[in-house]
């Protein structure tokens, strides 16, 4: 059974930082992974999809880079703002077409 | 831990017939549920936040006609895909929260698979 964890569940930073958000997966027969950001009581926004075929993805700021054989994501974050808090998720799509979700890292940017 | 159960998991239906996907918060309330849908190699995205007693927000470009979601009870929301054809063809998945809106934790369903003939 797929399981996805996320490490550090909670992460604080001066503005500024360069910081990365892990997320690890048990099996790496995956179709995709995706990236997302949730904000408090608010539904979820899409950051970035990496097909398994790929490596990294990159849209701004944000950075992903995909490790298939070692079950492993990164979200690679730079020169973080305040406006970056938020809490992140990774989820990854299996086999059946199901997508399973990390518990998240909830970043905290400080001024 | 809580859990949030969706229902169907897989529905495959002709054109132009309407279908429901249930939501259901098993082990708490949830004031808040969202649905998404994520076709075929690409993300999920967000549908519309279902308030409990409220009518649902909508996200831009998402038809309200064409996905009824009703939240008449802390424990569930439906979503209703009426007229469905090929093109509706997805995934739905559901999430809700547990707790405050500030708080809470957020929770998904195993999600459901619609297939349009």
């Amino acid at each position: 059974k797929q399981e996805v964890t996320q490490i550090p569940a909670a992460l604080s930073v001066p503005e500024g930082e360069n910081l990365v958000l892990n997320c690890s997966f048990t099996d790496s027969a995956i179709y995709n992974l995706q990236w997302f950001r949730q904000d408090p009581g608010k539904g979820l926004t899409s950051l970035l999809l990496i097909q398994s075929s790929q490596r990294e993805q990159t849209s701004g700021r944000l950075n992903a880079s995909l490790d298939k054989s070692s079950g492993r994501s990164t979200l690679y974050i730079a020169a973080s703002q305040p406006g970056d808090s938020a809490t992140y998720l990774c989820a990854v799509e299996g086999s059946q077409g199901n997508l399973i979700f990390g518990k998240g890292t909830k970043l905290s940017v400080k001024p | 831990g809580a859990v949030v159960s969706q229902h169907p998991s897989w529905v495959i239906c002709k054109s132009g017939t309407s279908v429901k996907i249930e939501c259901r918060s098993l082990d708490f309330q949830a004031t808040t549920m969202f649905w998404y849908r994520q076709f075929p190699k690409q993300s999920l995205m967000l549908m519309a936040t279902s308030n409990e007693g409220s009518k649902a927000t909508y996200e831009q470009g998402v038809e309200k006609d064409k996905f009824l979601i009703n939240h008449a009870s802390l424990t569930l929301s439906t979503l209703t895909v009426t007229s469905a054809h090929p093109e509706d063809s997805s995934f739905y998945i559901c999430s809700a929260y547990r707790g405050t809106a500030n708080t809470g934790e957020l929770f998904f369903g195993e999600g459901s698979r619609l297939t349009v003939l």
